[in-house]
């Protein structure tokens, strides 16, 4: 149990297109969703946290206007990283939980963006 | 933010041999878990250890937490090749309220050489 999913597992675009990236639950419901950006042989750095129904909270530093969020549903979540550009280039990670008070994240298998 | 620290960094190590490797944070905690992560791929949760526990183990993984000096170290027991990864410890701090997130580590990148 607690699968969480990635699509796409790698993507590929020009610099200026809009790339939209899902996390989805597939078998539990995720009141949070929280989504990473990882550089090459890095931590993971939090850029968000998704709370079903409601705007996302950005960390600091992250824009909302370049990376929106929506977490519409229990099981799916989704980042758009508008106008992207080659320093937007990086892995994206998601990572869902069942409540506030529940302790382990479950995470997705990843997205690699390369943006030309 | 990243708070804690990991360390060594870089880690490599025969198969067979053990291998230990340490976390250290700032702020009191709610608990303090471990992930593991392949090349390119997620992270998968290992273990969980809370903060009234001392010790605890799930097959060939052992993790300490000690909260007087906020540390926690994993070990790995008789380590194989498929071990080789990346370690990364996180915390969940106990002063977050409604808003928790977990505040994680460096990483510490483990290879075991068959």
């Amino acid at each position: 149990g607690a699968v969480v999913s990635q699509h796409p597992s790698w993507v590929i675009c020009k610099s200026g297109t809009s790339v939209k990236i899902e996390c989805r639950s597939l078998d539990f419901q995720a009141t949070t969703m929280f989504w990473y950006r990882q550089f090459p042989k890095q931590s993971l750095m939090l850029m968000a946290t998704s709370n079903e129904g409601s705007k996302a909270t950005y960390e600091q530093g992250v824009e909302k206007d370049k990376f929106l969020i929506n977490h519409a549903s229990l099981t799916l979540s989704t980042l758009t990283v508008t106008s992207a550009h080659p320093e937007d280039s990086s892995f994206y990670i998601c990572s869902a939980r069942t409540g506030n008070y529940q302790e382990t994240q479950y995470f997705g298998p990843g997205t690699r963006l390369l943006v030309l | 933010s990243q708070q804690g620290e990991e360390d060594p960094q870089a880690l490599s190590i025969q198969e067979g041999e053990n291998a230990t490797m340490n976390c250290s944070y700032k702020t009191s905690i709610n608990n303090l878990q471990w992930y593991r992560q392949n090349s390119g791929r997620g992270l998968v949760h290992l273990i969980l250890i809370r903060s009234n526990e001392r010790e605890k183990h799930s097959g060939r993984l052992r993790v300490t937490l000690d909260t007087s000096k906020k540390s926690s170290s994993l070990l790995i027991t008789a380590s194989r090749a498929a071990d080789t990864a990346s370690y990364f410890c996180a915390t969940d701090p106990s002063n977050a309220g409604n808003n928790r997130k977990l505040i994680w580590g460096l990483g510490t990148s483990l290879a075991v050489n068959p």
